[in-house]
């Protein structure tokens, strides 16, 4: 079965850095992969998506990458702020089965 | 525009107990989806609507769990009875269409459920 592993620990960045998190998948490579944010109490938001075919995709100090050869992605957050504080959460889209598959999510702790 | 509306937020039941969860869907949302979430975890999905059709339902333990769509707009995802191991937080989360799912989902607030 489908597996998706992002960093299970919190990361801890110091204000105004770039924090980088990562989603690391196996077997098939989604369609799609989407990047969501979440907060304490609240329903999963829905940031970014990056196409198997895309390389890059930059949205304001966002930047997602996608390397279906080594099956990662990585989510780039430049000039950190204390507000991006919160769950990120990797998701894969499976177009054949019309189905998103989430990680488990990366807690960011951005400290001023 | 309002957002997906989910109640109640909060529900405290005893097991064995049965419970029922609502939502509202964003407006002209013809594909609604049921995730489960437990403490730590990625959303995990329970059932997908399209329109009143459930046409994924692989992942709802049917035997305790039942989900109704009528007329294609709200939806209640009910459990009976309700064991421990329910404890959770119940997403319900709309897009357009199934293939807008891809290109992102809408999730409501949830609603946080625990069974003692």
């Amino acid at each position: 079965s489908q597996k998706i592993e992002q960093n299970s620990e919190a990361l801890n960045i110091q204000e105004g850095k770039t924090a980088t998190l990562t989603c690391n998948y196996t077997n098939y490579s989604p369609a799609y992969l989407q990047w969501y944010r979440q907060d304490p109490g609240r329903g999963p938001v829905f940031l970014l998506l990056i196409r198997e075919n895309e390389k890059e995709k930059r949205k304001e100090r966002l930047k997602v990458t996608f390397d279906t050869t080594l099956k990662q992605s990585l989510f780039h957050i430049t000039a950190s702020q204390p507000a991006d504080s919160a769950t990120y959460l990797c998701a894969l889209y499976y177009s054949s089965a019309s189905k998103i598959i989430f990680g488990s999510g990366t807690r960011l702790s951005i400290r001023p | 525009e309002a957002g997906v509306v989910q109640s109640p937020r909060y529900k405290i039941i005893e097991k064995k107990q049965p419970v029922a969860f609502w939502c509202n869907p964003i407006s002209g949302h013809n594909t609604l989806y049921w995730y489960r979430q437990n403490l730590g975890q990625g959303p995990e999905l329970l059932i997908r609507y399209e329109n009143e059709e459930a046409v994924d339902d692989s992942q709802l333990p049917k035997d305790r769990f039942s989900a109704e769509r009528l007329k294609g707009v709200d939806s209640t995802l009910k459990i009976q009875p309700a064991e421990l191991g329910d404890s959770a937080v119940y997403l319900c989360a709309s897009s357009s269409h199934s293939r807008q799912g891809a290109r992102g989902q809408y999730f409501g607030p949830g609603t946080r459920l625990t069974v003692t």
